[in-house]
């Protein structure tokens, strides 16, 4: 079955800390994934994508890396700052007509 | 260029109301998808539209329908309101389907609530 599972559910961490959240996935065939943030009452925006042959990309303090034998991804956020504070989402298109699995989401929320 | 719009941002409907939700991009993207957010739980794809006039059901299409006459606007029809229809919507558009090309751009969504 087409799955796409993250953890932690939630996460607080104070300012100026690292995280990283996991995603781990079962989409077959497989071809990227992408990492969505949405902010409390908004719509997902995408961060990065990362395609079958990526294994580590960087957009800022975000990083996100593949291990497409594992089926597994993370996103590191570094020097964490308040405006982190929001739901980050995995998600895998598992076939060829746009629809995509969506991850359940990790909820960070940055401490001051 | 204002991306993707959705109105209304609230509603409240009685059980058995019907309502529409509008959906609008400005991107001249050919593929729209509807979906919906429960609490704690993941998007669920309700309905998507590969261009004007094709429209296919997602995972979670019953008690909506959808219609695509042109390329901009996607709109959600609710026909008879049920509680367990209270979510937040979100509409998506996305250029492409495959690779680099299928971040999908999501609308602010509208919050239902049925009582």
């Amino acid at each position: 079955k087409n799955q796409v599972e993250q953890s932690p559910q939630s996460l607080i961490i104070l300012e100026g800390k690292n995280c990283t959240l996991q995603c781990n996935y079962t989409v077959s065939p497989f071809s990227n994934l992408r990492w969505y943030k949405q902010d409390t009452g908004r719509g997902p925006v995408s961060l990065t994508i990362m395609t079958f042959s990526e294994n580590t990309k960087s957009n800022g303090r975000y990083t996100a890396t593949l291990d497409a034998d594992t089926k597994q991804s993370s996103l590191h956020i570094t020097a964490s700052q308040l405006s982190d504070s929001a739901s980050y989402i995995c998600v895998v298109p598992y076939n060829q007509g746009g629809k995509l699995i969506f991850g359940q989401g990790t909820e960070l929320s940055v401490k001051p | 260029n204002a991306g993707v719009t959705q109105t209304p941002k609230f509603r409240i409907l009685k059980i058995g109301q019907s309502m529409t939700l509008q959906c609008t991009q400005d991107m001249n993207h050919n593929y729209m998808y509807w979906y919906r957010q429960d609490p704690g739980m993941g998007l669920k794809l309700i309905y998507y539209s590969v261009g004007a006039g094709i429209t296919d059901k997602g995972e979670v299409p019953n008690g909506y329908n959808v219609s695509r006459s042109t390329t901009e606007d996607f709109p959600l029809r609710l026909e008879l309101a049920a509680p367990s229809q209270t979510s937040v919507y979100f509409c998506a558009s996305s250029y492409s389907t495959s690779g680099p090309y299928n971040e999908q751009f999501f609308g602010p969504g509208t919050r239902l609530t049925v009582l």
